[in-house]
């Protein structure tokens, strides 16, 4: 089983809507970050998160972390197309980091 | 955006052939990741270097697969003989900061191999 794990395969929006991907994981942790890969490309880290933070932001996304549940959550405000990608929260303490297994998410026009 | 360079982008190769490819990370990270990442979008971490030694690898790794960082020259992954079920997408990553925690990691585009 997995470290960490998105808890939906796929989300569909249209454009301009708001999304939000969850994330729990199974053991305590120091940070937790999130990554987006888009077709044909490698993951790029959108936010790490740490455990002493409840919350971040970056520009039109915002995480959470909630240590108590082992949770956390990516929120995506005013969705673009360009934001169709695959969506993984990874994280580690043993020197490599290790990811879910993604959720794909479609923004239609 | 990420400056990891891989080459090449695909690689084509029948079973029981050597495969090999090349990964170039970003200037001034000392630390390079290799994952294999599946059509299911799993990620299995291979191997872990800093600067030109290995940190960590797993078994399989060391069976068929090999790597290597040598200083002044780009990091590789070369499968010695090559099976249907290495048919994925090798990611190479690289970060400034080894040790315990998983810090920030910049991928590569990757190279699909496919196994004939």
């Amino acid at each position: 089983s997995q470290l960490a794990e998105e808890n939906s395969w796929a989300l569909s929006v249209h454009e301009g809507e708001s999304v939000t991907v969850n994330c729990s994981y199974k053991t305590s942790i120091t940070a937790l970050q999130w990554y987006r890969q888009k077709s044909g490309k490698g993951p790029a880290q959108l936010i790490l998160i740490r455990s002493n933070e409840r919350e971040k932001r970056n520009g039109r996304l915002r995480a959470t972390l909630d240590t108590s549940s082992q949770s956390s959550s990516l929120s995506i405000t005013a969705t673009r197309c360009e934001d169709t990608a695959v969506y993984f929260c990874a994280t580690g303490n043993t020197g490599k980091l290790i990811f879910g297994l993604g959720t794909t998410l479609q923004v239609q026009p | 955006n990420s400056k990891v360079i891989q080459t090449p982008r695909y690689l084509v190769k029948g079973q029981g052939q050597k495969a090999k490819m090349r990964c170039i990370p970003e200037k001034g990270h000392p630390v390079v990741f290799w994952y294999q990442q599946n059509k299911n979008n799993e990620f299995k971490f291979l191997i872990n270097f800093q600067n030109q030694e290995v940190l960590q690898q797993i078994d399989m790794t060391e069976k068929r697969f090999s790597a290597e960082c040598p200083s002044n020259s780009p990091c590789s992954l070369e499968i010695q003989s090559s099976e249907a079920g290495d048919s994925a997408l090798y990611l190479c990553a690289s970060s400034l900061f080894g040790g315990e925690i998983a810090e920030t990691l910049y991928f590569g585009s990757g190279t699909r191999l496919t196994v004939l």
